[in-house]
């Protein structure tokens, strides 16, 4: 069965830190992963990684996919508390399926 | 710009009562529309897809059903509501099949009494 693993299901931090989260899966088929970021309502999209080994940047988020150990990282840096908000992970396949993680629940204090 | 609209925000409906929930698309013209259903710590699960007018796919065995009687259109709908179906409904659009990111409504939260 496909899976999308997230970790941690939860991370508090202090603003100014650094964080990383995983998201590692298992899919038939692999084609793509996504990352998305749920505030209150609306997830919006964050990256599209299809390549291994290519970071993609925003700002002060960044994201790398490893096809071989089936694993994608979304690093934070220098963390403010509008970023605050549940990250989502999601993987597409080939045959257009695609598989939500449950998500990272991160919270900064000020 | 396209844009995605999703109403009602919350709902809040007896077990066994109909339920109607829409979403329109602006901006656009063919789009690719998706309901999913985000349950607390479930993640988002996909419930319908739809590639045109009266073309649904639906990914899981429900009590909900979908039509898109317009392009832009996409209602999610049930003859009778079970305690089950509460939760966070979000409505998506893309331009592609789903190689495309999907782009979310503000959702709907249904609590069932």
């Amino acid at each position: 069965e496909d899976k999308v693993v997230q970790s941690p299901l939860s991370l508090v931090v202090h603003e100014g830190d650094t964080v990383t989260l995983n998201c590692s899966y298992e899919v038939t088929n692999f084609r793509s992963l996504l990352w998305y970021k749920q505030e209150k309502k609306a997830p919006t999209f964050l990256f599209m990684l299809t390549s291994s080994g290519i970071e993609k940047k925003s700002g002060r988020l960044s994201s790398i996919l490893d096809k071989k150990e089936l694993f994608s990282i979304l690093n934070i840096t220098a963390t403010q508390t509008g970023d605050s908000a549940i990250y989502l992970c999601a993987a597409l396949n080939r045959d257009d399926k695609i598989i939500f993680g449950k998500g990272t629940r991160l919270h900064i204090l000020p | 710009s396209q844009t995605i609209h999703q109403w009602p925000a919350t709902l809040v409906q007896p077990v066994g009562s109909p339920l109607s929930l829409e979403c329109t698309v602006e901006g656009t013209s063919n789009p690719n529309l998706y309901w999913y259903r985000q349950a607390a710590g479930r993640g988002l699960q996909l419930l319908f897809y739809s590639i045109g007018i009266d073309q649904i796919s639906s990914e899981v065995p429900q009590n909900l059903s979908a039509s898109r009687p317009q392009d832009r259109q996409f209602i999610l709908s049930s003859k009778k509501l079970l305690l089950s179906d509460s939760g966070f409904y979000l409505c998506a659009w893309s331009m592609g099949r789903f190689s495309q990111p999907q782009h979310f409504g503000d959702g709907t939260r249904l609590s069932i009494l």
